[in-house]
């Protein structure tokens, strides 16, 4: 158990529908992240937030929108997926810094969300 | 542009025979470099940090080192407990947070 859950832990959705992943730590970190890994690809992230402030948006399509109400509620809200966005979803929290920017603290993972879009 | 490889893609032993996991980077000024073990099914779970050439960090069968170019992560006598995928990581002076991961090497260790 590390501290970081994320649910659904699998989801299937069409390419019309709009479904949310939910990410919640329970370690008192102030930094929370969203990273996309596909298959035989490396770890993509893709948005960072630091006091629940948005810090890092890694050129990511509009469909997918983050939403962070505070330091330990991190979600990602899909809509009109494309097939290739099928990969796990995994959130992760660190300690974070207030006034510098997230540090190189290490970070810790939740299990991901496995995405499927037809 | 900061970049980071791994090899082998991935690698078969026997339980008890030693090897290294290499990963070589690029990166404008060097903040950190991260080992990360991932079983399946499941996120990364952090291992070790190193921050300069020359430094070395052990946990149990397991010893990260690290170069101005490369780190390895030796594995001695590993048990089948040890299969998993490894993941390097970067973090360099101009991507704050933002770490780059290399693929990975998946292990597999036989009994």
């Amino acid at each position: 158990e590390t501290g970081v859950t994320q649910t659904p832990r699998h989801l299937v959705m069409g390419m019309t529908n709009k479904k949310s992943l939910k990410c919640e730590q329970h370690l008192g970190h102030n930094a929370m992240y969203w990273y996309k890994q596909s298959a035989k690809k490396p770890l993509e992230l893709m948005f960072v937030y630091n006091f629940k402030e948005q810090t890092e948006n890694n050129s990511v399509p509009s469909r997918f929108s983050p939403e962070c109400p505070n330091s330990s509620h991190l979600f990602l809200h899909l809509h009109t997926l494309q097939p290739e966005d099928s990969a796990l979803y995994l959130c992760a929290s660190s300690q974070g810094g207030r006034g510098q920017g997230v540090t190189n603290e290490k970070l810790f993972f939740g299990s991901g969300t496995q995405l499927s879009v037809l | 542009e900061d970049q980071v490889t791994q090899s082998p893609e991935a690698l078969r032993l026997q339980e008890g025979e030693s090897s290294s996991l290499n990963c070589s980077y690029t990166v404008s000024g060097l903040r950190g470099l991260f080992w990360y073990r991932q079983d399946p099914g499941k996120g990364p779970e952090f291992l070790f940090t190193l921050y300069s050439a020359g430094e070395e960090k052990e946990k149990e069968r397991l010893k990260a080192t690290l170069t101005k170019k490369e780190s390895f992560l030796h594995i001695t006598a590993p048990k089948p407990e040890d299969s998993a995928t490894y993941l390097c990581a970067v973090l360099g002076s101009s991507n704050t947070g933002k770490l780059i991961f290399g693929q990975g090497t998946t292990l597999q260790v036989k009994p």
